[in-house]
């Protein structure tokens, strides 16, 4: 049963236009969502987060945004850069606190 | 260096082999979590611990699996009778609750190969 869904295996985008990258969840009980950036070898990295009581979160070029209803969020980064090239995961928690969920990743590659 | 660490990196053993990883978290953390990730999925949690207390266990966790956090600081992860299909990226993160969400921080992994 996967709770939390990214659809797109990879993207590839061009340097200094937008990435996308999106996500799908099924458990209405998910009230906190993570973006985490992973490059080979490497933990996850912490990118931006955003509460279900909010539609939108901006860090710099990265945004996140949230669609409650359709159980949809989706990242935003503006422009995108070369040094952004790597594997990005969504991950959501539930209201108990405690373990993430992740999707199976989008690996980004940004082209110059 | 004030970031999550795990030691070793990576570790290769024979199967039926027992290995044991080591998690130092973020030094004012109170929740740890492990998590494992084999090759084109995202991490898939184990367990976690809030200060020595471990508050749950992923069924993920057979009985070969077994951690640890005696004082609420570093962590041990162990398998025993080491299994090709143990192979696989151990992660641990860690993080600091104040409220119901919280962001947790990750190491680099510890990369284990079952030959």
């Amino acid at each position: 049963d996967q709770q939390v869904k990214q659809n797109s295996p990879s993207l590839s985008v061009q340097e200094g236009r937008i990435s996308i990258l999106n996500c799908d969840y099924t458990n209405s009980m998910f009230d906190y969502f993570l973006w985490y950036k992973k490059y080979p070898a490497e933990g996850p990295t912490f990118l931006i987060s955003i509460s279900s009581i909010k539609d939108k979160n901006e860090d710099g070029r990265f945004t996140v945004f949230l669609n409650k209803s359709a159980k949809h969020l989706s990242l935003h980064i503006v422009p995108s850069q070369p040094g952004d090239s790597a594997v990005y995961f969504c991950a959501a928690s539930d209201n108990q606190g405690g373990k993430l969920i992740f999707g199976q990743g989008t690996e980004l590659s940004v082209k110059p | 260096d004030t970031g999550v660490s795990q030691d070793p990196r990576h570790k290769i053993t024979k199967r039926g082999q027992n290995v044991t990883f080591r998690c130092d978290p973020i030094s004012e953390h109170n929740r740890l979590y492990w998590y494992r990730q084999t090759l084109g999925q995202g991490p898939e949690f184990l367990t976690y611990f809030q200060n020595e207390a471990q508050l749950e266990k992923s069924r993920l966790l057979s009985d070969r699996f077994s951690a640890e956090r005696p004082k609420g600081s570093f962590s041990t992860l162990e398998i025993q009778r080491t299994e090709q299909g143990d192979s696989a990226m151990y992660l641990c993160a860690s993080s600091l609750i104040l409220a119901t969400q919280e962001t947790q921080y990750f190491g680099p992994g510890t990369r284990l190969l079952v030959l």
